[in-house]
């Protein structure tokens, strides 16, 4: 199964960027990475996605390496209401040809005042 | 347009009881998939259904099982309970299986269920 590598924590100053990193080296050619993030009592919450592009959307940007080993996701100008676990998912295949997202541990971003 | 809905959002058993949590999805959804959390193993993925199906399913013991009406709301049970399932339990709701790569998935608030 393609598995995601993230740190399990990273701060940023209020109205800074935020540069969050995943490793999935062992990610498919036809596999999509996705992020999500999750607040505290919250159930996790859609972020974006891609496949080999690079994404942008009124949340965040996500940059894909060329060889998609490896993606960084950016929140452009962070706020205290972006502390949240980010959560950088793949899709892995099984025998039966059906997908499920595998989830790591994710990155505890704490943003600081 | 209502968001997926848990019931209940907190739930206490005994050992050896069974559960039933709930979700609805979001209106127009067909596939819901179940997930349970825990502080050290993170989310793991439960069961998927669409269309009354079940299309895809976690590495979890028999005691965990699920349907998924007509109405695309979906029920999973839990037999047995042990104290180790304790956890969060996620329901998400996407208008196609997950089998499509190029669908993002809705979550509820979750199920906080303890057994003591």
């Amino acid at each position: 199964d393609a598995k995601t590598t993230q740190p399990p924590s990273m701060d940023c100053a209020e109205g800074r960027a935020a540069n969050l990193p995943c490793n999935h080296s062992t990610i498919s050619g036809n596999e999509y990475v996705y992020w999500y993030r999750q607040i505290h009592s919250q159930g996790p919450q859609y972020i974006i996605h891609g496949l080999k592009n690079n994404e942008t959307n009124e949340m965040a940007s996500l940059i894909i390496t060329e060889d998609r080993k490896s993606s960084t996701l950016i929140l452009p100008h962070a706020t205290l209401r972006d502390t949240a676990v980010y959560y950088c998912i793949v899709r892995a295949m099984n025998a039966g040809n059906n997908r499920k997202l595998i989830w790591g541990l994710g990155t505890s971003l704490a943003v600081n005042p | 347009k209502a968001g997926v809905t848990q019931t209940p959002r907190y739930l206490i058993k005994t050992r050896g009881q069974q559960v039933t949590l709930s979700c609805s999805p979001i209106s127009g959804h067909r596939s819901v998939s179940w997930y349970q959390q825990t502080p050290g193993q993170g989310l793991q993925f439960l069961f998927e259904y669409f269309s009354e199906t079940q299309r895809n399913k976690g590495n979890f013991p028999g005691r965990f099982s699920g349907r998924q009406f007509s109405n695309s709301r979906s029920e999973m049970n839990v037999s047995t309970l042990e104290l180790g399932d304790s956890a969060l339990y996620l329901c998400a709701s996407s208008y196609l299986p997950g089998t499509d790569m190029n669908t993002e998935a809705f979550f509820g608030q979750g199920t906080r269920l303890t057994v003591v």
